[in-house]
């Protein structure tokens, strides 16, 4: 039972958009930063969200961040084939702990 | 460029140990604190331990706390994870990444089998 809930599927038509919900509590995301984590089959994370809305350099700006409260939400607009993968929001926590959440898993129908 | 190669995974019995090594290059690895994540076979990602970048403080998840260590060697630009009583539920792919919490570069990972 992760400390983080996301749905485990999400899915959407090429072209469209999609929202990737995170929920925590006041002791995580309530009071910190979050990412988010795209993981393509077979490889390692990589970051696609900071700071709730940021960036990396690299990252196109389909990919896009939001929070409000105890939650997160990752938004992709723009739905390529290549987008299916799964993603992970992630903050630290007060029990001086990194939390992820239990992952999504995004079809590109 | 950032590269971060993890090795030392392997097929350990339960009860066993492994050191997990992790050489850091393209940055000025003394500046930044590092990290150790895993993933079991099929499930999500879980944080495992973080470390400054002295390596003056360290912090583990509960799950691993008491039988794990993290260390690095600044000199040699590597981060370790010294992994002790090894169980079934360990057996995970481990990463080790840049930052806490911002893990903005990850290596490829290590696997680690614990099986009899």
């Amino acid at each position: 039972q992760s400390v983080l809930t996301q749905p485990p599927s999400v899915s959407a038509a090429p072209g469209q958009k999609v929202t990737i919900s995170c929920s925590g509590s006041s002791s995580n995301i309530g009071n910190n930063y979050v990412s988010w984590y795209q993981q393509l089959p077979g490889t390692a994370p990589k970051l696609l969200i900071y700071e709730n809305n940021e960036r990396p350099s690299g990252i196109p700006d389909r990919f896009s961040g939001s929070k409000s409260g105890t939650s997160a939400t990752l938004g992709i607009t723009g739905l390529q084939t290549g987008d299916e993968a799964d993603y992970y929001c992630t903050t630290w926590d007060s029990s001086l702990s990194v939390v992820f959440g239990g992952g999504t898993k995004l079809t590109v129908l | 460029q950032v590269q971060l190669v993890e090795s030392g995974g392997g097929l350990v019995k339960p009860g066993g140990s492994l050191r997990l090594s992790c050489a850091a290059s393209g940055f000025t690895f003394s500046d930044y604190y590092m990290s150790w994540i895993r993933q079991a076979p099929g499930k999500g990602l879980e944080w495992v331990s973080y470390i400054t970048s002295s390596g003056s403080a360290v912090y583990y998840a509960d799950s691993v706390r008491g039988r794990f260590t993290i260390s690095r060697d600044n000199a040699e630009n590597s981060l370790y994870l010294q992994i002790n009583s090894l169980r079934a539920e360990d057996t995970a792919v481990y990463y080790c990444a840049r930052d806490p919490v911002v893990f903005d570069y990850w290596g490829q990972g290590t696997v680690v089998t614990v099986s009899s």
